[in-house]
């Protein structure tokens, strides 16, 4: 049963581009959460979904960043016009339920806004 | 508000001493509880988790955590560091609502090894 799965696992954007960043759960996991972890800091809650729904996105910054995931295929977290504050480790974590029983984080994603 | 707090930011202990990383949560309910290790450029790893019973937590690579409600607390400890312990450590609270949940994470702390 392969882990969580996350890519690209180092993204390079010029400011103003847009960043996708894909995050396939573990089989029979329907709980994805998103987690930004800034340089010297700790991680940080973004957004939490549930297949086809968005249950949670207090940590998303207002503008510019948005999360979907559909019925089929992975989580999508969207970075639209990237500044170089966004420069970051984005980790994807599932779980199989919401009492985070059997929860498991990915990689991450290390984008780098030049 | 829900929060957790490393008092510690960096910790260097020499290889085979004991290690203790504080971990302190503000929760008003009874809490679910993580340890996480992280590895440079790499993800997070589960140590721990209490979430109920016993309050002394057993973990893989012979961490373990004990849960003190009345102290507000989760320190993690290993009774024999090794070098490969190095990385840093993220404790971790559940906020755990109607549809769902998510974690709330401390600053983290760093763990060097002395030879």
């Amino acid at each position: 049963n392969a882990g969580v799965m996350q890519n690209p696992r180092h993204l390079v954007r010029r400011r103003g581009q847009e960043a996708r960043l894909r995050c396939s759960p573990m089989k029979g996991h329907s709980h994805v959460y998103w987690y930004r972890q800034l340089p010297e800091e700790g991680l940080k809650f973004m957004v939490y979904l549930q297949k086809e729904n968005i249950i949670d996105e207090s940590g998303m910054p207002k503008e510019r960043f948005s999360a979907e995931f559909p019925k089929e295929g992975p989580s999508i977290l969207r970075i639209q016009q990237v500044v170089r504050g966004d420069s970051a480790a984005y980790f994807c974590a599932s779980s199989r339920d919401r009492y985070f029983n059997e929860q498991f984080f990915g990689p991450g994603t290390r984008l780098t806004v030049l | 508000a829900q929060s957790v707090t490393q008092p510690d930011i960096h910790i260097t202990v020499s290889e085979g001493a004991s290690l203790e990383l504080r971990c302190n949560y503000s929760y008003g309910a009874t809490p679910y509880l993580f340890w996480y290790v992280q590895s440079p450029g790499q993800g997070l790893q589960l140590l721990l988790k209490y979430f109920s019973g016993d309050t002394l937590v057993q973990g893989i690579k012979g961490f373990e955590a004990e849960f003190k409600r009345s102290q507000s607390s989760f320190n993690l400890r290993k009774p024999s560091v090794h070098w490969s312990d190095a990385a840093e450590y993220f404790c971790a609270v559940a906020l755990i609502y109607n549809q769902g949940g998510k974690l709330i994470f401390g600053q983290g702390t760093e763990l060097s090894v002395k030879p």
